[in-house]
Parts: structure tokens; sequence; C-alpha cells
């Protein structure tokens, strides 16, 4: 078992362009979720999706900031026009059901964002 | 929405010996889910242990327990006989929903 893959490791963007993060949950897990962890803090929740469908995106930025779960192939974080505050490690987790406790919630190592 | 402090941003612990992280939380709900998570400069989040809210005892995994006070909404982690792998930083947590809050961290230091 592969555990849960995020790449790239380390994503370098100039201001202005857009960034794609990928993460492809662990075998048999449907529910993923992105967290930001800015430099000193602690990982915040960004967004909670299922397969084609975002089911929790409060902690998602308003502007430039997206993502998906299709039904085939990774989930995507995409950062449209990138400023240097987006300068952060973003960490994927996934989890094989919903509900208390969450079992089975599983992190990834994290893509390192820097906007130059 | 719940918050979690974590008070001490840098602990150090001799070798072999014991160290406690402190946490507390806040949360309106009755039923919860508390966690300390470890994360190396590999970056990795790795889980070092859980309690349910509603259980009395205080979970315990090898060299680590937790000391649980639901009355304070205190959850302190114990690392016993302290190895030099246990150095990195660890984040208290709790559950919300689908969702966790993480404290700022620990950065611990374990001195040869």
């Amino acid at each position: 078992n592969a555990g849960v893959m995020q790449n790239p490791r380390h994503l370098v963007r100039r201001r202005g362009q857009e960034a794609r993060l990928r993460c492809s949950p662990m075998k048999g897990h449907s529910h993923v979720y992105w967290y930001r962890q800015l430099p000193e803090e602690g990982l915040k929740f960004m967004v909670y999706l299922q397969k084609e469908n975002i089911i929790d995106e409060s902690g998602m930025p308003k502007e430039r900031f997206s993502a998906e779960f299709p039904k085939e192939g990774p989930s995507i974080l995409r950062i449209q026009q990138v400023v240097r505050g987006d300068s952060a490690a973003y960490f994927c987790a996934s989890s094989p059901t919903q509900g208390r406790g969450v079992y089975g919630y599983t992190f990834g190592s994290g893509t390192r964002l820097t906007v130059v | 929405a719940q918050t979690v402090t974590q008070s001490q941003p840098e602990m150090s612990v001799q070798e072999a010996e014991t160290v406690t992280l402190s946490c507390t939380y806040d949360t309106s709900e009755s039923d919860y889910y508390l966690f300390w998570y470890k994360q190396p400069p590999s970056r990795q989040m790795i889980l070092v242990i859980r309690q349910e809210a509603y259980k009395q005892q205080n979970a315990t995994e090898n060299r680590f327990s937790v000391n649980f006070q639901k009355a304070a909404k205190s959850f302190s982690l114990k690392i016993s006989d302290s190895q030099l792998g246990d150095a990195a930083m660890y984040f208290c947590a709790s559950l919300d929903g689908n969702q966790f809050y993480f404290g700022t961290g620990t950065s611990l230091t374990v001195i040869p």
C-alpha cells in the first residue's frame, strides 16, 4: 500500500503563474481533504471532497483557489495567479469513510510551494 | 469551530528521560476526538496517539501516553524513555466533523 501520494514534492512558481498540486489517495479511500501549513503554524483545513463532489470548502480562499476530485485520477488543488503569500506546504489526506473518528485518516508528505 | 492551543513553542529533553507536551482545546461538542501528530523534518504527518472523549481511560501507545482532563479541556502528551528519533514537531489536534483543528506545534529536541 503506497499511502497517500502527493506530487510534486517541491514546486516553485513565479508570481502570477498557476500551481497544480496532485494527490492520489490510498487505495480504497474515497474521501480526500486538503490542508495548508503556513510557516511556523499548524495545518489548516481547506476543502473536503469525495469523487466528483465538493463536500465542504469552508476553508478555501474565495478567489484563485479551486479543487477537484474527478471520477478517474488524482485530486487536484489549483491555485491561479499565485502570490508570495501562497507559499506554504499543502497537505492532502484521505480516509475510507466519513464519520465520527474518521478511522484510517492518513496524510501525505505534502507539497512545498514557493512563490518567487 | 474548535480551537487548539499549544503554549510551548519549544521543549527539550535528555535522552532516556521523560517529557510532557501541553495542549488545551475548546469545543462545544459533547463527543469528540483528540490526537497527537508528529512531524519530522521529512514533513510527513505521523499519528502518535488518539483519544476518544467518551473514554475515561487515558490512551497509551508504547512509550507515548496522554493525560486527558475533560473538565479542564486539557490533553497533554507524555513521552517516556525519550529517543533521538523522537525529535520532531508535535501537533495536538481535535476532530470536528470532517476536519482537523491543529495547534501551532511544539518543537521537541532530544539531547544525547
